[in-house]
C-alpha cells in the first residue's frame, strides 16, 4: 500500500513549455486535491475532485487545468509555464468530503526559469 | 490580510521542553481545525483534528481552540529531536460549498535540540 505517489519528484522547466503532474492513491479514495505550497504562503488549493470525470476549482486555478479520467488518478496540467508557477506542489486524497481525512503526497517541486 | 496567520519561526527548544504553537483566524465560520506535521522535503501528516472549541490530547499532543478570541494552539509535551518539523495549522468551515477548501496557515518551524 504505496499511498498517495506523485511524479515526477522535480522538474525544472522553461517559461511557455507544458507538462503534467501525476498523482495516484491505492487507498480507492473518491476525493482528490492539487495544492501549491510557496514561502509564508502556506498550503494552496488549485483544484479538487469529488469523483471520477468531476473537477472543481479551488482557490488558485488560473494557469492549471486537471483531469480525473481514473478514480486512482487526478493529473495536473501547465499549459504554459510561468516563473510564478515555480513552486512545490502536492497532491492528497480523502476517504470523505471530511477534510481532517486528507492524505499528503510528497510533492513535486518545480522551477520555471 | 491572510485568512490564517502563523508565525514562520523558527522555534528552538531543548529536548524535553514544551513546544507551544499557535494560529489566529478572522473567518468565525471556521468550525474545523487541524494541525499537521511536514518533514523537510515531505509531504504533511495530519497530527491532530478537533472540531468547534476545546481541548483535545493525543498522548505527547495536545491541541486547543477558542473561537471566541479565534485562536488555535497546539503543545507538545517531552518534546524530541524527532519532533523538529514545520507545523502547519489548518481549518475549514466545513459546509456543504467549501468542504474542500482548507485554509492554512504558512506554518512554523520547531527545531528540538538534544
Amino acid at each position: 500500500n504505496a499511498g498517495v505517489t506523485q511524479t515526477p519528484k522535480f522538474r525544472v522547466l522553461k517559461t511557455g513549455q507544458s507538462m503534467t503532474l501525476l498523482c495516484a492513491q491505492d487507498m480507492n479514495h473518491e476525493y482528490m486535491y492539487w495544492y501549491r505550497q510557496d514561502p509564508g504562503m502556506g498550503l494552496r488549493l488549485i483544484h479538487y475532485s469529488v469523483g471520477e470525470g468531476t473537477t472543481a476549482k479551488g482557490e488558485v486555478p488560473d494557469g492549471y487545468n486537471v483531469s480525473r479520467l481514473k478514480k486512482q488518478n487526478f493529473l495536473l496540467g501547465l499549459e504554459s509555464a510561468a516563473p510564478s508557477q515555480t513552486s512545490v506542489y502536492f497532491c492528497a486524497s480523502s476517504v470523505t468530503a471530511h477534510q481532517e481525512t486528507q492524505y499528503f503526497g510528497p510533492g513535486t517541486r518545480l522551477l520555471v526559469l | 490580510q491572510k485568512e490564517v496567520e502563523q508565525d514562520p519561526g523558527p522555534l528552538s527548544v531543548p529536548e524535553g521542553a514544551i513546544v507551544s504553537l499557535n494560529c489566529t483566524y478572522s473567518n468565525s465560520a471556521f468550525q474545523y481545525f487541524m494541525w499537521y506535521r511536514q518533514y523537510s522535503r515531505k509531504g504533511p501528516e495530519l497530527l491532530m483534528y478537533t472540531y468547534s472549541s476545546g481541548n483535545k490530547e493525543d498522548g505527547r499532543f495536545t491541541a486547543q481552540v477558542d473561537k471566541s478570541s479565534k485562536y488555535i494552539s497546539l503543545f507538545i509535551r517531552d518534546s524530541q529531536p524527532s519532533d523538529s518539523a514545520t507545523y502547519l495549522c489548518a481549518m475549514s468551515e466545513g459546509a456543504t460549498d467549501s468542504w474542500g477548501k482548507l485554509q492554512f496557515g504558512a506554518g512554523t518551524q520547531v527545531v528540538v535540540t538534544p
